[in-house]
């Protein structure tokens, strides 16, 4: 069976300093990646996701994600966050299970941007 | 991608009562997914619902508790219940657009459930 590990749950930063956070899989098959978030108030938006090809994945607002098959990783990362991306972000891992796809979440990471 | 409309966006129950969560989207979609999204939690699948066949469910959850229709390729419902404290959460409805997941899962905004 799948599973995915965020290893930081609470992450506090200030802003224009760099982010990462950490993802790691578990699953034996061809893997597709995702990074979603949440911003307060709202609901999940996709960030990024990687399925294929360049194993470095860009997403919108200046996200971007690497995926190492050999670490089983797949971090997010943003150069310098801003107070706008505080919100909670979502590793997910979508796999076969039964026959069928299913998508399996991480426990998320909560970041914090101070202004 | 998919737009998701999801209700009710939040309501407050009682004990033993049942709630129904209506999700519409506005395409097509083969599979729809419900979730559960206890506090401090992260996503947990509790069933997959494709239109015409019976939903299949994932381990801990049963249809008795979670009964789900799927009459169209647009609509789905998902009940909760019979309900406890213990099933206050947002429940989250999701949709895998027809060319497959390449173009990611989207989700509806959630219903939070509060029961007293």
């Amino acid at each position: 069976a799948q599973s995915v590990s965020q290893h930081n749950h609470h992450v506090i930063l200030s802003e224009a300093a760099s982010l990462e956070l950490g993802c790691n899989y578990s699953y034996g098959g061809t893997v597709n990646l995702f990074w979603y978030v949440q911003y307060p108030g709202q609901h999940l938006q996709l960030l990024l996701k990687y399925f294929s090809g360049d194993p470095l994945v860009k997403g919108i607002k200046g996200f971007e994600a690497e995926f190492i098959k050999s670490k089983f990783s797949f971090n997010l990362r943003k150069p310098s966050v801003q107070w706008s991306d505080t919100a909670e972000y979502f590793c997910a891992v979508l796999g076969d299970s039964g026959g069928y796809q299913k998508v399996t979440f991480g426990i998320g990471t909560k970041l914090q941007v101070i202004p | 991608s998919a737009v998701i409309s999801q209700k009710p966006s939040r309501d407050i129950c009682q004990r033993g009562t049942s709630l129904t969560i209506q999700c519409q989207v506005d395409s097509q979609v083969t599979m729809m997914f419900w979730y559960r999204q206890q506090p401090g939690q992260s996503l947990t699948l509790i069933a997959t619902a494709n239109q015409g066949s019976e939903a299949t469910y994932e381990s801990g959850f049963v249809i008795d508790k979670f009964p789900i229709s799927r009459p169209n390729l647009t609509f789905s419902t998902l009940t909760v219940s019979n309900m406890s404290p213990e099933d206050s959460s947002i429940y989250l409805c999701s949709v895998r657009p027809g060319t497959g997941g390449i173009y990611g899962y989207t989700f509806g905004s959630g219903t939070r459930l509060t029961v007293v």
